[in-house]
């Protein structure tokens, strides 16, 4: 069975960073990429971002509103995905959900998600 | 990019079938086959309905099905039960950038 578990949500300040972590299991985690979306209170879902297996380089893409504040990385040998997330802002309050890639490289898989308030 | 267009509410009686549009453009929903639908309850982790416009992921159930005409896509729900009574959004892939956008979310109500 495919899980994603999210983790290190919390409340943090204006200008502060964040480092959330997804661990994974139930699948073979380096034949996918994997990507970070977003739901803000009351609104609807938001893709942050995406990173590819090492097949692809690791490459990494971003959406344009965390673009050189956000940063996603994967640890294959701890079937782990992070995102380190820098100089935040209000509008990045959210949950953040974890979401596998198919081999299509579509999401098919989420995990349950994990909130990140950022105010003073 | 901006996110594709849904209806922000549809309702039906059990039993009956409903239909949510997706609109883009030509460099999204219009330019690939990479549309996917998804189930949002609250608390729970969302659940992939529909990708690639109309396949069906094994274990969902066949009253879920999916279509495309242009820079349009629809989710259409069959014989409506009250446990469809969810958030539903799409997504598409945004030509030649390597991001995905989502809709706005549709909340069906299932009276």
């Amino acid at each position: 069975e495919v899980q994603l578990v999210e983790s290190g949500g919390s409340l943090v300040q204006p200008g502060g960073s964040l480092r959330l972590s997804c661990a994974a299991s139930g699948f073979i985690f380096t034949d996918h990429y994997m990507d970070w979306v977003r739901q803000a209170p009351g609104k609807g879902l938001e893709w942050v971002g995406r990173i590819r297996n090492s097949g692809s380089g690791y490459a990494t893409e971003y959406a344009a509103a965390v673009k050189g504040r956000f940063t996603i990385s994967r640890d294959d040998s701890q079937n782990s995905l992070f995102l380190q997330m820098n100089s935040l802002k209000a509008e990045d309050t959210a949950v953040y959900y974890c979401a596998r890639d198919s081999k299509s490289h579509e999401i098919d898989y989420w995990g349950q998600g994990t909130r990140v308030i950022v105010s003073s | 990019q901006s996110a594709l267009t849904q209806p922000a509410a549809v309702s039906g009686s059990p039993g009956q079938s409903i239909t949510i549009s997706c609109t883009g453009t030509s460099r999204d929903v219009g330019a690939y086959n990479f549309v996917s639908w998804f189930q949002l309850h609250p608390g729970k982790a969302p659940k992939l309905l529909i990708s690639d416009v109309s396949e069906r992921p094994s274990g969902v159930s066949n009253r879920f099905s999916g279509s495309k005409s242009g820079n349009t896509a629809s989710l259409t729900i069959s014989g409506l039960q009250a446990d469809d009574e969810a958030d539903y959004y799409c997504c598409s892939y945004v030509d030649s950038t390597n991001i995905w956008v989502f809709g706005g979310g549709t909340k069906l109500t299932v009276l």
